[in-house]
Order: structure tokens, then C-alpha cells, then sequence
């Protein structure tokens, strides 16, 4: 059994740009979280994927917009980067009925710097 | 709203002695709780979690947390502190009236071991 892994792992943008952070999900899981973890502070939930649909979205803008791939991958996407966009960001897959999830299990993270 | 707040931003023990670190939650409905560990550079790992089972909750690595109602609080516990200890602590509460796998997060706390 593979654990969820992400990439890359370090990543260094501009303000401005544009960026795609992806994340391969655990075998059998079918829900994957994201999450941002500012440094110092604890993660904030951005969205999740429950099989290739958007179940849920926290307090981010539009700007931040995903995708799930038929094998329960998934990409973030996060346009016009500012410069607190900076900050490690996480996922989790677990398997979900849709309305509840068994325990997520964490990749090690992207670490972004926007400059 | 779901809210929890770890109480303490930095807690230092001595090897061996008690480890406490707090949590106290805010919820309308039955929480989901959680505490999960990081280590520096890492994805986070679940130590525990409370479902509405018991109330007393055995995690890994000989860590334990009590559910209590009355106090609206889910504490963190061991009782002999080890070197390897040494990580950041974030309690979670679950948005919504199940796991939904959407984690509110706390601050963190950060856990020092001291020789």
C-alpha cells in the first residue's frame, strides 16, 4: 500500500504567476483535502474532492481551483500568486461515503515561495 | 461556527515528566475530534481521534485524550515524555455533524523535550 505522495517538493514563483501543485492519493481512497499551513499557524482548509467533484471549500478565493483524475489524483491550482500565497501546502486522501470520510492520511507537503 | 483553541503556543517538560497539551473546542453540534503531530519538515500524522465512542481515546506512541463535555475540552496526554516527542501538536474538529475529513485546525503547540 502507497502512501499519498506530492510534488514537487519545493517550488519558487513570482507574483503573478500561475502554479500547479499535485497530489497522488492513497490506494483505495477516494476523497482528496487540501489544505494551507502558513508558517508558524495551523493548516486551513481549502477544498475537497469526493470522486472528481468539489465537496466542500473553505475561506479562499476563486483563484484557488482543483481538479480530481479519475485514479483519485489530484492537482491545485492557484493563479495571480501573492506574495501570502507563501506557505506549505497539504493533502490528504481517505476513503468517504460522501457525507463522512475515514482517517485521512497526509502527504508530506509542497513548500511554495512566491516572491 | 466550529472553532478549537489550543491553549499554549509552547510547552516545555523534562524527559520522562507529564506531558499536557490543551485543547478546548467549540461545536453546535456533537464534535469529531482530532489531535495529529508534525515533525519539522513533515506532513502531519494522526495521533487520536474521537468518534462519540468512549471518551477516553488511546492514540499511538503512548498518547491519550479525554473527551469532556462539560469543559468542552479534548486534552492531550502522556505520561512519560520522550526525546522523540519533541514536534508540533495541532488539535482539529471536523466541520459539520460527521467526519467529514474538513478539519478545522488550531494554532499548534509547539512541544520542547528537554534532557
Amino acid at each position: 500500500e502507497t502512501g499519498v505522495t506530492q510534488s514537487p517538493t519545493h517550488l519558487i514563483k513570482t507574483r503573478g504567476q500561475q502554479v500547479t501543485l499535485r497530489c497522488s492519493s492513497q490506494s483505495g481512497h477516494n476523497t482528496v483535502s487540501w489544505y494551507q499551513q502558513a508558517l508558524g499557524q495551523g493548516p486551513q482548509f481549502i477544498f475537497q474532492y469526493y470522486r472528481e467533484e468539489e465537496n466542500g471549500r473553505g475561506n479562499f478565493p476563486p483563484r484557488f481551483s482543483g481538479l480530481q483524475f479519475p485514479n483519485y489524483s489530484s492537482e491545485l491550482n492557484v493563479n495571480a500568486l501573492e506574495l501570502d500565497d507563501s506557505a506549505l501546502y497539504l493533502c490528504a486522501s481517505s476513503w468517504s461515503s460522501g457525507r463522512s470520510t475515514d482517517t485521512q492520511y497526509f502527504g508530506p507537503g509542497t513548500r511554495l515561495t512566491v516572491l | 461556527a466550529q472553532s478549537v483553541t489550543q491553549l499554549g503556543s509552547h510547552v516545555s517538560v523534562s524527559e520522562g515528566a507529564l506531558v499536557l497539551l490543551r485543547c478546548n473546542y467549540s461545536s453546535s453540534v456533537p464534535p469529531y475530534l482530532f489531535w495529529y503531530v508534525q515533525y519539522p519538515n513533515q506532513g502531519l500524522q494522526l495521533l487520536l481521534k474521537y468518534t462519540s465512542a468512549a471518551t477516553l481515546v488511546k492514540g499511538i506512541n503512548g498518547f491519550e485524550a479525554e473527551f469532556k463535555k462539560s469543559e468542552t475540552s479534548f486534552h492531550l496526554t502522556k505520561p512519560s515524555a520522550h526525546m522523540s516527542d519533541a514536534a508540533e501538536y495541532f488539535c482539529a474538529v471536523s466541520r459539520g455533524s460527521s467526519n467529514t475529513g474538513k478539519l478545522i485546525f488550531g494554532q499548534g503547540t509547539t512541544l520542547q523535550v528537554k534532557p
